[in-house]
């Protein structure tokens, strides 16, 4: 397995700019997690699904933000309008139910001019 | 909700020298605590992790123990090397039946040679 998939890898836009970040998780994992890591807020968790469900999504900063997984293998986090305090890199990590270890992607490195 | 602080936020020891990082946790119904090791630009991997029913787990050089009294944890790393230099991430969760993880802080090990 490729392990869990992040693109872009990059972003950089410009304030009010719509930004969709995505994810592809480890086939057969049934959790996924969204965290958004800054220096000075550490590593956050957003939001996050078990069988395409949102679970908890008491992380999400404000109504800007919105997460979608309408399949098994693709989740999205959207920022809509995106402020240059949004940025940071957002992880996506997925969890195998019957496991307790979270994968995490490569991250996206988001700068928001 | 649960609560994790860690500690030292940055710690630098010699090669071969010991270092000890400290977690301790608020609701007393977590019952699995992972570390998870981040190096310059990459993703958070685990490294070892720890059930409420055990007291200390081994893995070579790298040891966790827990005080479920105290409600505190912590990663010991005998023998440092170089290439452990890198952010060390406490997490703690709850035993609700799902699977959200809450992060300390982080540590950053700086081991020089």
């Amino acid at each position: 397995d490729a392990g869990v998939i992040q693109s872009p890898r990059h972003e950089v836009t410009e304030m009010g700019q719509e930004v969709t970040l995505r994810c592809k998780p480890i086939s057969g994992h049934d959790y996924l997690f969204w965290y958004r890591q800054t220096m000075m807020r550490g590593l956050e968790l957003l939001i996050y699904f078990n069988n395409n469900v949102p679970i908890d999504d008491s992380g999400m900063p404000e109504d800007r933000f919105s997460a979608k997984m309408p399949n098994a293998s693709f989740s999205t986090l959207k920022i809509q309008p995106s402020e240059p305090r949004d940025s940071a890199v957002y992880f996506c990590a997925s969890l195998g139910g019957t496991g307790t270890e979270q994968f995490f992607g490569p991250g996206t490195r988001l700068t928001v001019l | 909700g649960e609560n994790v602080e860690q500690h030292p936020s940055t710690l630098s020891v010699q090669e071969g020298d010991s270092a000890v990082i400290k977690c301790t946790y608020s609701d007393s119904a977590s019952n699995y605590f992972p570390w998870y090791k981040q190096e310059l630009g990459k993703r958070p991997q685990l490294i070892i992790d720890i059930r409420s029913n055990v007291g200390e787990k081994k893995d070579q050089r790298i040891a966790v123990t827990l005080n479920k009294t105290a409600k505190h944890f912590s990663l010991h790393i005998t023998e440092t090397q170089p290439e452990d230099s890198a952010v060390y991430f406490c997490a703690a969760r709850m035993n609700t039946g799902f699977q959200k993880l809450v992060f300390g802080t982080g540590t950053r090990l700086l081991v020089s040679p």
